[in-house]
């Protein structure tokens, strides 16, 4: 089992739908981070679990509602979203809770089109 | 504001070096990073340099230099297979990480 895994891989949705991202982590690790990537655009973050609480909410949208059940489990929950939103969705874990340099492992991600 | 600057683009030969250059401008600094990012897939870790200096990988190497904002990742003996993606990242007071938008590499034969 590889180490972040993420579903789906591709998504495309209408502006109206609801669907879900899932990102589960095999690596034992404490924080979970949802990032956005645009093309050219450096990443950013959206969201940081550190012991399944959110520490971190760099001003999204409530058109996108994390949760983090356990340890092992993060979603991004979408709805109404807007073109503007089609991206590729990474997921990330990194071993310690934040207030440490640790390195973060990525999911290969879930390209995200908005028609 | 906190920006991380790094070429949009780079050309290299198989067999040849590059070096794909970053400068950061943080609030605070605990550590660079760089990333590998294959296209359609994850990033990867490269390497981690907190103090001044090269780190030396096998065929990568990452430099630091803290009192010029700079980094530097160097790759040697380019294989097909290092065309890529590279993100630079640098982690600030908070812990948190700045992104670059990173450099794409092409390896011709």
């Amino acid at each position: 089992e590889t180490g972040v895994t993420q579903t789906p891989r591709h998504l495309v949705m209408g502006m109206t739908n609801k669907k879900s991202l899932k990102c589960e982590q095999h690596l034992g690790h404490n924080a979970m981070y949802w990032y956005k990537q645009s093309a050219k655009k450096p990443l950013e973050l959206m969201f940081v679990y550190s012991l399944e609480e959110r520490v971190e909410n760099n001003s999204v949208p409530s058109r996108f509602s994390p949760e983090c059940p356990n340890s092992s489990h993060l979603f991004l929950h979408l709805h109404t979203l807007q073109p503007e939103d089609s991206a590729l969705y990474l997921c990330a874990s990194s071993p310690t809770p934040i207030a440490g340099a640790d390195t973060q492992y990525f999911g290969p991600g879930t390209r995200l089109t908005v028609l | 504001g906190q920006n991380i600057d790094q070429p949009t683009e780079m050309t290299a030969t198989e067999g040849a070096i590059v070096q794909i250059n970053c400068t950061y401008q943080t609030s605070g600094f605990n550590g660079l990073f760089w990333y590998q990012q294959h296209a359609g897939e994850a990033p990867t870790f490269l390497s981690y340099n907190v103090l001044d200096g090269l780190e030396e990988k096998g065929r990568f190497s990452s430099f630091l230099s803290r009192s010029k904002g700079y980094s530097y990742l160097l790759l040697k003996e380019l294989q097909m297979k290092d065309s890529a993606s590279y993100l630079c990242a640098v982690m600030d007071s908070n812990y948190q990480l700045i992104w670059g938008a990173g450099t794409k590499l092409i390896i011709k034969p």
